[in-house]
Formats: C-alpha cells, structure tokens, sequence
C-alpha cells in the first residue's frame, strides 16, 4: 500500500508566479489536511477537508491560498501571485477521520517551496 | 501564542541511555496528544499518542507521560538507539474538532551518539 505521495518535491518560484501543488492521499482516507512547515518550526494547520468538503480554512493565511479537493480523493494547494513569506515546505497528511484523534495523520514527504 | 510548546531545540544522549523529551500545552481542551518523528526529507510519522483521561502510555521502548495539572507531557525512549536520532514533534488535538487537526511544537531535535 502506497503512502501519501506529494508532488513536485521541490520547487523554484519567481515572486509573483502562481503554484499549484498536489497530494495523493491514502486510498480511503476520508480527511485531508495541509499544513506549512517554516525553517525550524513546527507544522501549522492550513486547511482541511472531509472528503471534498472543505470544512476549515482557518489557518490560510491570506486570499492568495486555495485549495480543493474536487472528487474526495487528490487535492491541491494553490498559491497565487507568491511572495517570498511563502517559501517553507508544504505538508500533506490524511487520516481516517474516526481515529485520528488518537491514531494520528500520514504525512506525506513535503513540497519544499523556495519564492525567490 | 503558541499553544504547544518544546523549550529544547536539541538534546544528545548516549546509546544505551534513557532520552527524554519534554512539552508544554496551554489549551485545557486538547482531548489528545501525540509525538511524530521527522527524519530529514520525509514527512512527520506517528509515533505514539496518550488520551487526555490517561497519565501514561507505553508502547515498545517508547512511553509518554502526561501531566494535566502542570500542562506538561513527556516522551521517554528506553534504551536509544542511533536509529532514534531525529527531530520530535509534540502535537496536540481535540477529537471532535475536524477529524484531529492537530496543533505542533517546534520540535526537538534528538541526536543518539553510538
């Protein structure tokens, strides 16, 4: 069985370029989430879905962040017009939904995003 | 404000020898915590997590104290191993709260030393 997979691992932006960014989760994994990873930190909460229901989008940090997940199964993180703030790696994780409260998320390995 | 907190960047302890790491948490509401370990390249991977009705949680070399009056929970491995040598996260979430989105630490980054 397949982990989360992530793609591109990296990627090279000039400011302003729009990005787009994608995570295959676990096959059955009904929640998705995404998070940033700044240099040195931890993860922070981005957005999550519920199959393809968005159901928080609190931690984007600005209009310039989209995301959907369109059939339930891959997603994709947008970033439009990007700065150089937004350079950090992009962690996608699932889980299912009724254990991971305790069981945890997958993560997959990350897009690392350099705006230069 | 960072509602989870690792005051320790690094640790180093010897193989063989017990490692300890430490957390921190202000949300009274987290109904679980959990540890992730990060190995350079990957993605964050579970480890182990405790309930917040329970004050110990032991699996293999690993066990995790928690302390609910003092808001501090602890990871202890027993006895380290190289291949334990990695960055810990510490996360907490609450379970009725958007399938476990979970809130992290700044990590901790263990070095065992053979």
């Amino acid at each position: 069985g397949a982990g989360v997979s992530q793609s591109p691992r990296y990627k090279v932006a000039k400011r302003g370029q729009d990005v787009a960014l994608r995570c295959d989760p676990i096959s059955g994994h009904v929640s998705l989430f995404w998070y940033q990873q700044a240099l040195g930190q931890g993860p922070e909460f981005l957005t999550y879905f519920q199959n393809e229901a968005q159901l928080d989008k609190s931690g984007l940090p600005s209009d310039r962040f989209f995301a959907e997940r369109p059939e339930g199964s891959v997603s994709t993180l947008k970033i439009q017009r990007t700065q150089q703030e937004d350079s950090a790696v992009y962690l996608c994780a699932s889980s299912l939904e009724l254990l991971a409260g305790s069981q945890g998320q997958y993560f997959g390995p990350g897009t690392r995003l350099l705006v230069l | 404000d960072q509602q989870v907190k690792q005051n320790s960047p690094s640790l180093s302890v010897q193989e063989g020898r017990i490692s300890i790491l430490n957390c921190d948490y202000t949300n009274s509401m987290f109904d679980y915590f959990l540890w992730y370990k990060k190995y350079p390249a990957e993605g964050p991977t579970f480890l182990i997590s405790i309930s917040s009705i329970k004050d110990k949680n032991e699996d293999g070399r690993f066990t995790v104290f928690l302390n609910k009056s003092a808001k501090h929970l602890s990871l202890h491995i027993v006895p380290s191993q190289p291949g334990d040598s990695a960055v810990y996260f510490c996360a907490a979430s609450r379970a009725n709260t958007n399938a476990g989105k979970s809130t992290f630490g700044d990590g901790t980054t263990l070095t065992v030393k053979p």
